[in-house]
């Protein structure tokens, strides 16, 4: 069975662009987390869908958007890139469970994204 | 607001050895704890969860421990082997709306 997808695996932009990453969960997971991480710090939560709702957003600004669709994919936005976006993006995807919770995630390999 | 403390200094073990990792936090009893490992490159893989009503959980030659009284977990590897050489997360979930909260990992290298 295929693990979580996403893409692409690298990416390089400028600063003031816009950058959309996309993640495919496995087949029967309907919930989908995005995470940042930066060289030797841990992943920061930055949204959960469910369902095709949000359910959980961290600390991140406006500029960092996401949706869910109908086929459970996943797409993150970022707007107006600072140089402090560089890093490893994580989608994680969850089997169904309580309350669509993130009990159990599966990461896929990230994209990893230099703003320049 | 929620702080999650993991041993910065890498962990250096024989091969054979039982390694053990720790994990605090600093504020609210999670729903439950999550551990994970990570290569250079690849993104987490799920190990083991405990709920915050379970004191211990074994998969294999893996073993967590949760005190809520003391606001840690640990986890153990036992029988070491140079395949277990990787980062390892500790992650703590409210549940629902909450956010994850991961902590910065330890390194741990098994030598042979």
């Amino acid at each position: 069975d295929a693990g979580v997808t996403q893409s692409p695996t690298h990416l390089i932009k400028t600063r003031g662009q816009q950058v959309t990453l996309r993640c495919s969960p496995i087949s029967g997971h309907k919930s989908v987390s995005w995470y940042q991480q930066v060289l030797g710090q841990g992943p920061q939560f930055i949204f959960q869908y469910y369902e095709k709702e949000e359910r959980g957003r961290g600390n991140f600004p406006d500029r960092f958007s996401a949706r869910q669709f109908p086929n459970y994919s996943s797409e993150l936005n970022v707007n107006a890139l600072l140089l402090g976006d560089s890093a490893l993006y994580l989608c994680a995807s969850s089997p169904p469970g309580l309350a669509g919770g993130r009990e159990t995630q599966y990461f896929g390999p990230g994209t990893r994204l230099l703003v320049l | 607001s929620q702080k999650i403390e993991q041993n910065s200094e890498a962990l250096n073990i024989q091969e054979g050895k039982t390694a053990t990792l720790t994990c605090n936090y600093t504020n609210y009893s999670p729903a439950y704890l999550q551990w994970y490992r990570q290569d250079p490159g690849r993104g987490p893989v799920f190990l083991l969860l405990i709920r915050e009503n379970e004191k211990e959980k074994r998969k294999e030659r893996l073993k967590v421990t949760f005190d809520t009284t003391l606001k840690q977990s640990l986890f153990h590897i036992t029988a070491s082997q140079p395949a277990d050489s990787a980062t390892y997360l500790c992650a703590l979930d409210r549940g629902g709306g909450f956010k994850t909260i991961f902590g910065a990992g330890t390194r741990l290298f098994v030598k042979a």
